[in-house]
């Protein structure tokens, strides 16, 4: 079974402090991941995804085969990054993803 | 055009009524969704075309009848809903390649409520 598993459904941190919204996964195979965000008033969009190894708006996340997890992190945190993030994970080449519950990030100034 | 559109914005309907979500998308996209997102939760997914066939139902309802009329629009029928059906119901879109979704792209919901 596919499943994807965010901890914190809140999280505060201070403007200029680092951030970590964890996602762990459970999948027998070997999966692709992702981190979707949402922005007040503005639709469900993709932030980045494991296999393109790059850092989108300052975040980045490595993908732990190890530990099944897949951490979002961003050194410095702006008030622009307060939205919702969900984790997703993809896995057997289906058409389809799993969401975790959401990590409702807030930046105060 | 990137975006994905979704008509209605907003649907009110009563538990006798058949109506029609609506969704258009002109990227080229041969894969599309249908989700349905109640409150503080996440999306979860319900159909899935792919190639125009419908390739995924996880389990939906009946009165829930999603229709795939060309490559570029996706539709959902609606009919004999119940007061907990109510909630946003998303459409998404992606290339639909071999190995997996990728990414996919989002239409902004419909808000529907089942009176």
């Amino acid at each position: 079974a596919q499943r994807v598993t965010q901890p914190e459904k809140l999280l505060s941190v201070f403007k200029g402090a680092p951030v970590e919204l964890k996602c762990n996964y459970s999948y027998s195979g070997s999966p692709e991941l992702f981190w979707y965000v949402q922005y007040s008033r503005q639709r469900l969009q993709l932030l980045l995804r494991h296999i393109s190894r790059e850092s989108i708006k300052g975040f980045t996340a490595d993908l732990n085969k190890g530990e099944t997890s897949f951490h979002l992190k961003k050194p410095f945190a702006q008030e622009e990054d307060s939205a919702m993030y969900y984790c997703a994970l993809s896995g057997g080449g289906a058409q389809k993803l799993v969401f975790g519950q959401g990590t409702r990030l807030t930046i105060n100034p | 055009d990137t975006e994905v559109t979704q008509t209605p914005k907003h649907l009110v309907m009563g538990m006798t009524n058949k109506k029609s979500l609506k969704c258009e998308q002109h990227m080229g996209h041969r894969a599309m969704y249908w989700y349905k997102q109640k409150a503080k939760k996440p999306p979860e997914l319900m159909f899935v075309y792919s190639y125009e066939k419908l390739s995924i139902n996880e389990s939906v309802p009946s009165r829930f009848s999603p229709e795939c009329p060309n490559s570029s629009l996706l539709n959902l029928h609606l009919h004999a809903l119940q007061p907990e059906d109510s909630a946003l119901y998303l459409c998404a879109s992606s290339q639909g390649l071999a190995g997996g979704p990728g990414e996919q792209f989002f239409g902004p919901g419909t808000r529907l409520t089942v009176l």
